[in-house]
């Protein structure tokens, strides 16, 4: 059960375009088209932006995308707004009835 | 509204035991996975377990198996974790959360749990 790997940071100015990987292995993202995405703002729950992939949550909007490479996923903010900033997790099925989650990136919006 | 409220969480000292809640409302639990899923003060997410609809099934993460029962009864629309042999590094904020095609499209608040002396 490792966690998923993300990088701690990413940023962008406001209009641009931002992409976050996650990394996992044949037995979690790689295995299963069940990656999800989650927004977390400070003292907030999180937030289902994105599961499946690359379906997006009732109300999300569309600048938000997901997809999927091999074991890596990736979320892509496009237009970047100041409320986007925020921290972002992935999270996969695993298997056998678990779960994992990334450690998180915390996105700044310039 | 669709809604999830935790509630249970407090100040225990290492090797207590506390019993966290999760209340359902506006929807039926009945028929949902649920989990539990905390996040210490600072860091990041860290799922924790798992209940399939009819309880049959249930997982933990390999941090707390042995020590953490989840457990639900659906005719009160309620979901549980029991924690016992308590530790420093169990203190979080503990969500529980509804499944939705194996990811979690509903949260609650969450409540905090402090394991200190």
């Amino acid at each position: 059960q490792s966690a998923l790997t993300q990088p701690p940071s990413a940023s962008g100015s406001p209009g641009q375009s931002v992409t976050i990987s996650c990394t996992g292995t044949s037995s979690d993202v790689g295995g299963y088209n069940y990656v999800s995405w989650y927004q977390q703002h400070p003292g907030k729950a999180p937030k289902l932006m994105i599961s499946e992939v690359s379906k997006r949550s009732s109300g999300v909007p569309d600048r938000f995308s997901g997809s999927k490479s091999g074991n890596t996923a990736s979320l892509t903010v496009s237009g970047l707004q100041a409320e986007d900033e925020a921290d972002y997790y992935c999270y996969s099925y695993a298997g056998s009835n678990n779960w994992v989650f990334g450690g998180g990136t915390k996105l700044t919006v310039l | 509204e669709v809604q999830l409220v935790e509630s249970g969480g407090g100040l225990v000292q290492p090797g207590g035991s506390l019993r966290l809640s999760c209340a359902a409302s506006g929807f039926t639990l009945r028929g949902y996975w649920m989990h539990w899923v905390r996040q210490a003060p600072g860091k990041g997410l860290l799922w924790v377990s798992q209940i399939h609809s009819d309880g049959s099934t249930t997982t933990y993460a390999d941090s707390v198996k042995g020590r953490f029962t989840i457990s639900r009864d659906d005719a009160k629309n309620m979901v549980y974790l029991q924690m016992n042999s308590l530790r420093a590094e169990d203190t979080a904020v503990y969500y529980c959360a509804r499944d939705f095609a194996y990811s979690s499209d509903v949260w609650g608040q969450g409540t905090l749990v402090t394991v200190s002396s």
